[in-house]
């Protein structure tokens, strides 16, 4: 049982390249989720999804972009990059049936520079 | 109104100490509130939840404690240690969904 699993663990893009960070889960989780994190400003929503075939915007979803074919994948696409995405970006995952205390697990994460 | 404040942005803390972090929120609809504790490299993990119908909760060295008319509430660790330290994030979230409001996190390091 892997857990939430994340590539690349590194990549550096030029402005303007275009890039997917994978996430795959292998516990059978409803829910997804993609996070960056910048120093001092917490975890940011991006986008989420609540099931395969259905995603919706979170907090700071501009310049990117997702889908959920499945319910183990979750990519998320970068279509042109630019220097304020530089960021180090979370996908988690979790189970939610209804019950209020969910757990959100995280991946390792992928750390993201853009020159 | 979404937004849960956390203080302090960075903590040093003696070992055998007490750590203490603070967050506060506006939005009254919050009705979950979680801990998540990251070591540098790592993804956030779970550490330890509380729902507002309690005003405490323990786990070992680690305390939540809650004011729900003052709208906010606090992780204390007891017995401070080394390998406490890292980065914790507090959190809210409302009834009607399971997506979590982050703070914007505090880095503790504790010194040996």
């Amino acid at each position: 049982n892997a857990g939430v699993t994340q590539t690349p663990k590194f990549r550096i893009l030029k402005i303007g390249q275009s890039m997917t960070l994978q996430c795959t889960q292998d516990m059978n989780h409803n829910y997804m989720y993609w996070y960056r994190q910048d120093p001092g400003m917490g975890l940011k929503l991006i986008y989420y999804s609540v099931g395969a075939g259905i995603t919706d915007k979170g907090e700071v979803p501009n310049g990117y972009n997702v889908s959920r074919s499945t319910t183990e994948d979750f990519p998320l696409r970068l279509e042109l990059a630019a220097p304020s995405q530089t960021s180090v970006y979370f996908c988690a995952s979790s189970y939610f049936a209804g019950a209020l205390e969910e757990t959100q697990y995280f991946g390792p994460g992928t750390r993201l520079l853009v020159l | 109104q979404q937004q849960v404040k956390q203080s302090p942005q960075s903590l040093i803390v003696q070992k055998g100490g007490i750590s203490i972090i603070n967050c506060a929120y506006e939005n009254t609809a919050f009705d979950y509130f979680p801990w998540y504790q990251q070591f540098p490299g790592k993804g956030p993990a779970l550490l330890i939840a509380i729902r507002p119908d309690v005003s405490e909760k323990k786990e070992g060295r680690f305390t939540i404690s809650f004011n729900k008319s003052a709208k906010q509430f606090s992780l204390h660790i007891m017995d401070s240690q080394p390998g406490d330290s890292a980065t914790y994030f507090c959190a809210a979230s409302m009834a009607s969904g399971s997506r979590l409001t982050f703070g914007e996190g505090t880095q503790l390091t504790v010194n040996p």
